[in-house]
């Protein structure tokens, strides 16, 4: 089966910086992606990873180790708007192929 | 249409009954996925198109779950004799030429099933 992993809640302060993990045991791999979903709502595509190394992108930044099986998603300067659930998913193999999701984390951001 | 859009939003039923949720993707995008999110869980994979045929039914929890797609657009999820379990979020997303170039889904907002 496809295993991935994420802390189950998160809580910071404005203003601060939070890292969300993620690690990964999967059949394949060709990329992960980065969701974020507020509650109620669809899920919105924030980042993609396939080569080892950092993608920064505004106060969002992702970084990927295929070796190590691990992904972060780190948020800088966080605003009470950032409060969502953030989802890791993989991509087992190239094509169409369904992502794989892990069960997300819920990041509460307090003043 | 400029986004996913997936009808109706909400829907309460009684257990037994038949349901059909449908999925208007984005006009081009080439390949449709349905997932399932119930309440402190991930998303469950349940189906995916690529154009009208379904390479991949795995995730379909039973025989009473069904889809097509049709014209390459629209597609209907269907749950024959629903039960209290299948109470859930259930999400479409489309994508334009499969997940190559990271640019990911387009989610639907999703209908919420509510089976009573």
């Amino acid at each position: 089966g496809q295993n991935i992993d994420q802390p189950t809640e998160m809580t910071a302060t404005e203003g601060a910086i939070v890292q969300i993990n993620c690690t990964y045991q999967t059949s394949g791999f060709n990329g992960l992606f980065w969701y974020q979903q507020h509650a109620g709502e669809a899920p919105t595509f924030l980042s993609y990873n396939v080569l080892d190394g950092l993608e920064e992108k505004g106060r969002f930044s992702s970084f990927l180790s295929r070796s190590k099986g691990y992904s972060y998603l780190l948020l800088k300067e966080l605003q009470m708007k950032d409060s969502a659930s953030y989802l890791c998913a993989v991509i087992l193999n190239s094509g169409n192929t369904p992502l794989v999701f892990g069960k997300g984390t819920r990041l509460s951001v307090i003043a | 249409g400029a986004g996913v859009s997936q009808s109706p939003s909400n829907k309460v039923t009684e257990k037994g009954k038949d349901v059909e949720l449908r999925c208007d993707p984005i006009s081009g995008h080439t390949a449709l996925y349905w997932y399932r999110q119930s309440l402190g869980q991930g998303l469950e994979f349940l189906i995916y198109f690529q154009g009208n045929s379904a390479p991949d039914k795995s995730g379909l929890p039973s025989d009473r779950f069904s889809a097509e797609r049709t014209g390459g657009s629209v597609s209907t999820l269907t749950i024959q004799r629903t039960q209290q379990e299948d109470s859930a979020v259930y999400l479409c997303a489309s994508s334009k030429d499969g997940l190559l170039g990271g640019y990911g889904y387009t989610f639907g907002s999703g209908t919420r099933l509510t089976v009573v």
